[in-house]
Order: C-alpha cells, then structure tokens, then sequence
C-alpha cells in the first residue's frame, strides 16, 4: 500500500459525458502528479499540482482539467468523453525531487 | 525533449538472471528512476540512479553511465512474482514530472 487514494476505482460511463477523478496523497506530500495509461501510449504525465498550484503540464487534452484543494487532495475532471480516453488513469504524490508514490488507479471505460 | 528505449518484452528461466537495458537521450539530466509495474497494478519503486556506477538492492540492482545514456536493471535468483513489466522514467527539471518508457514485460518460466 503506498498510501495514496484514488476513487473510484472503475468507471463506466458513456461518450459525451463527463467524470470527475479523486486522489488523496500520502500524508505530508505537497506534489501531486496525473498519469494517464493505454495499451498503445505507455505512461503519460498529465498534470502536477505544487501545494494547491499547477506546476506543470504534459500531453494534457483542453477537455481535461484538475485542480489541486487546501487539503491537498486533487480531483481529475475529464469532459466530452471520447472513447479513446479509455485508460488507467494514476495519480502519484511525492516530497519535492522524491521517488513518486502511485495510487491504485482509476480504470475509466467509455462506451 | 526526452526519449526513452528498451526492449519490449523478454523471458527468463526461474532462478537466473536478467538484465533489462534503458537507453535514453535527454537535454537535461535529472537522474533515472526503475519502476515495477505488475498487470493492472500502480507502478511500484524500484531504484534510482544520478550517479554512474552499480547500485545494490537485494536481488535488484541498477546500473548508469551517464556519459553513453545507458541503464539497465539487474535481477538475480528470478521468482515467478518477477513477471512484470519494468519501466525507466527520466524526471524533467524542475517539476521533476516523470517521462516512461514503454516498459520491458518480463515473463518468468520454470
């Protein structure tokens, strides 16, 4: 167990719809990361929030948002949904230039 | 920009010993993280590497020369839980958000 949450852990939803992803970092750290994994793309950085702020962004779609809360947990909101947005989606935490630590992940089917 | 290779999938005999290689080429390096992904699974720490040289972890080490971007993962007494796929990520600067490879799936056989 690393000790970082995500809710749900499965997700079935419709093309067109929108979805919101929950991730609850290890006690004490700031960085939160969102991953994204399919079959043919491998591991895909996403979006980091530093202690509430954004940090940086990856290959992040305009119909996908986040935002990190003053609790420092971060909510992941996918919009428009598609079917290839269909993939394991990963948050991670870490202590500034740490190891990340990965959730348990969030597998999100669009139908 | 980063890019990241190693091979795609390899197989070994239980007990052995595999190396999995990791080439990269980045403008910036930040060191090289080894991570352990089993099927359906969180990717899960295995090392990281900033200086060349071998680095020993129980039946895993890992190994970097900086200067020919070169890495691999060294398991040793192989047990059929090692079947997993084995992921390097480079860590970008400042952010320090990581950048896989497509991973080496590594299949244990009796």
């Amino acid at each position: 167990d690393s000790g970082v949450t995500q809710t749900p852990k499965h997700l079935i939803t419709a093309t067109g719809q929108r979805v919101t992803l929950r991730c609850s970092p290890r006690s004490g750290d700031l960085s939160v990361y969102w991953y994204q994994q399919s079959l043919d793309q491998g591991l895909q950085f996403l979006i980091q929030y530093y202690n509430g702020e954004e940090r940086a962004k990856g290959n992040i779609l305009e119909r996908f948002s986040a935002q990190q809360f003053p609790d420092l947990h971060s909510e992941l909101n996918l919009s428009s949904l598609e079917l290839g947005d269909s993939a394991l989606y990963f948050c991670a935490s870490s202590v500034e230039r740490n190891e990340q630590f990965f959730g348990p992940g969030t597998r999100l089917t669009v139908l | 920009g980063q890019n990241i290779d190693q091979p795609t999938e390899m197989t070994a005999t239980e007990g052995a010993i595999v190396q999995i290689n990791c080439t990269y080429q980045t403008s910036g390096f930040n060191g090289l993280f080894w991570y352990q992904q089993h099927a359906g699974e969180a990717p899960t720490f295995l090392s990281y590497n900033v200086l060349d040289g071998l680095e020993e972890k129980g039946r895993f080490s890992s190994f970097l020369s900086r200067s020919k971007g070169y890495s691999y993962l060294l398991l040793k007494e192989l047990q059929m839980k090692d079947s997993a796929s084995y992921l390097c990520a480079l860590p970008g600067a400042g952010s320090y958000q990581l950048t896989f490879g497509k991973g080496t799936k590594l299949s244990v056989i009796p």
